[in-house]
């Protein structure tokens, strides 16, 4: 298994500029998480989906955030327009719907850095 | 909703010491909790777990205790080595929901 995919893993782009993530989570997998990392806010959830449907976007910062899940396999984190602030790595994660746990798989991050 | 304390957020301990990070959350309703590793730069991974049903779990030099009364759990590593040294995150669960981070913790071990 090839894990959960992100890409770009890094992305430089200017403010005012659109910048777009994907994410591939494990195929099986039911849920999937989009998350912020800031050495300020620790990780902050964003936003997740169970069965392709959003269940919680309260972590979205602002509506300048917005994500999407087509299908099963695939995710898309936007951001529009960025500013420098959101200069993050922003983890896709996913997981299997289970009663009692819910072991998270990370991929590998996107780093954002906005200029 | 879910609300997850972590502390210290810094910790450094000598090589062989033990080093003990804790956690407090404020829904009850919370029954999984997890702790990531994350090494400088790399994903958080999934290092030991505990439920709700089980007051300790052990796995050769780490362990993790719970306290449901208390809403606490700590997450304990003995012996410490140089490759320990990582962010530490803790984290709260309840069915249907996503996983709540605390801050985490920096562990440094010096030899």
């Amino acid at each position: 298994d090839a894990g959960v995919i992100q890409s770009p893993r890094h992305e430089v782009t200017e403010m005012g500029q659109e910048v777009t993530l994907r994410c591939k989570p494990i195929s099986g997998h039911n849920s999937l998480f989009w998350y912020r990392q800031t050495m300020m806010r620790g990780l902050e959830l964003l936003i997740y989906f169970n069965n392709n449907v959003p269940i919680d976007d309260s972590g979205m910062p602002e509506d300048r955030f917005s994500a999407k899940m087509p299908n099963a396999s695939f995710s898309t984190l936007k951001i529009q327009p960025s500013e420098p602030r959101d200069s993050a790595v922003y983890f896709c994660a996913s997981s299997k719907l289970a009663g009692d746990s819910n072991e998270q798989f990370f991929g590998p991050g996107t780093r954002l850095t906005v200029l | 909703g879910e609300n997850v304390e972590q502390h210290p957020s810094t910790l450094s301990v000598q090589e062989g010491d033990s080093a003990v990070i804790k956690c407090t959350y404020s829904d009850s309703a919370s029954n999984y909790f997890p702790w990531y590793k994350q090494e400088l730069g790399k994903r958080p991974q999934l290092i030991i777990d505990i439920r709700s049903n089980v007051g300790e779990k052990k796995d050769q030099r780490i362990a993790v205790t719970l306290n449901k009364t208390a809403k606490h759990f700590s997450l304990h590593i003995t012996e410490t080595q140089p490759e320990d040294s990582a962010v530490y995150f803790c984290a709260a669960y309840q069915a249907g929901t996503a996983l709540i981070f605390g801050k985490g913790t920096t562990l440094s071990v010096s030899s």
